[in-house]
């Protein structure tokens, strides 16, 4: 059973529409939710890390939030630039510092 | 800050040679690096958890004779695909924590091997 599940799987978007991607996981003992942003062939970009409930983040025209379930990315008014894949990873308080990462979330923005 | 390089970025070999891959930590130091593999259109799959100065930590299923890990200094740590075959051919990517308060993965640009 998966403990860190993305959806949607892919994402079309027109330059200006919001949206929000999700990240739901089922772990005991949560250290940490993480979220990277990788473009094709290249490594994953860190954006936010959120700990605890209530938590939010921001960077530009995205936002991270923070539940005991499930985090939320929420993207305003992107532009073709954001285009990319968009992953999540949680850290369990009883792996040490290891990431266990969801499939991603793939992100096209059209102009 | 937090800029972590991987050389090669990509490498052709022959069935049966072996493939050495550097991670560096340019510009922090890195007790703890990870190596993981990424096949096409999926996810991160962490095969093992190198600590300086002593033994990587592998992942079940992840051959340690096969991927052997060597984490000498507080700046690099190698990747070392042994007698590499066709399905070994994959992009892997190397990462190195910080350390202080948020620990996080800070991760390299990855290298593409292919074995023919």
């Amino acid at each position: 059973e998966d403990q860190v599940t993305q959806s949607p799987e892919a994402l079309r978007l027109q330059e200006g529409e919001s949206s929000s991607l999700n990240c739901s996981y089922t772990v005991s003992g949560l250290r940490g939710l993480f979220w990277y942003r990788q473009d094709p062939g290249k490594g994953p970009e860190f954006l936010f890390t959120l700990y605890s409930a209530g938590e939010e983040k921001e960077k530009e025209r995205l936002k991270a939030t923070l539940t005991k379930k499930e985090s939320f990315l929420h993207i305003t008014a992107p532009k073709p630039e954001d285009s990319a894949t968009y992953l999540c990873a949680v850290q369990e308080g009883s792996e040490g510092y290891a990431l266990n990462f969801g499939k991603g979330t793939s992100l096209l923005v059209t102009p | 800050g937090a800029v972590v390089s991987q050389h090669p970025s990509w490498v052709i070999c022959k069935s049966g040679t072996s493939v050495k891959i550097e991670c560096r930590s340019l510009d922090f130091q890195a007790t703890t690096m990870f190596w993981y593999r990424q096949f096409p259109k999926q996810s991160l799959m962490l095969m093992a958890t190198s600590n300086e100065g002593s033994k990587a930590t592998y992942e079940q299923g992840v051959e340690k004779d096969k991927f052997l890990i060597n984490h000498a200094s507080l700046t690099l740590s190698t990747l070392t695909v042994t007698s590499a075959h066709p399905e070994d051919s994959s992009f892997y990517i190397c990462s190195a924590l910080t350390s202080g308060r948020g620990e996080t993965q800070y991760f390299g640009p990855g290298t593409r091997l292919l074995v023919l």
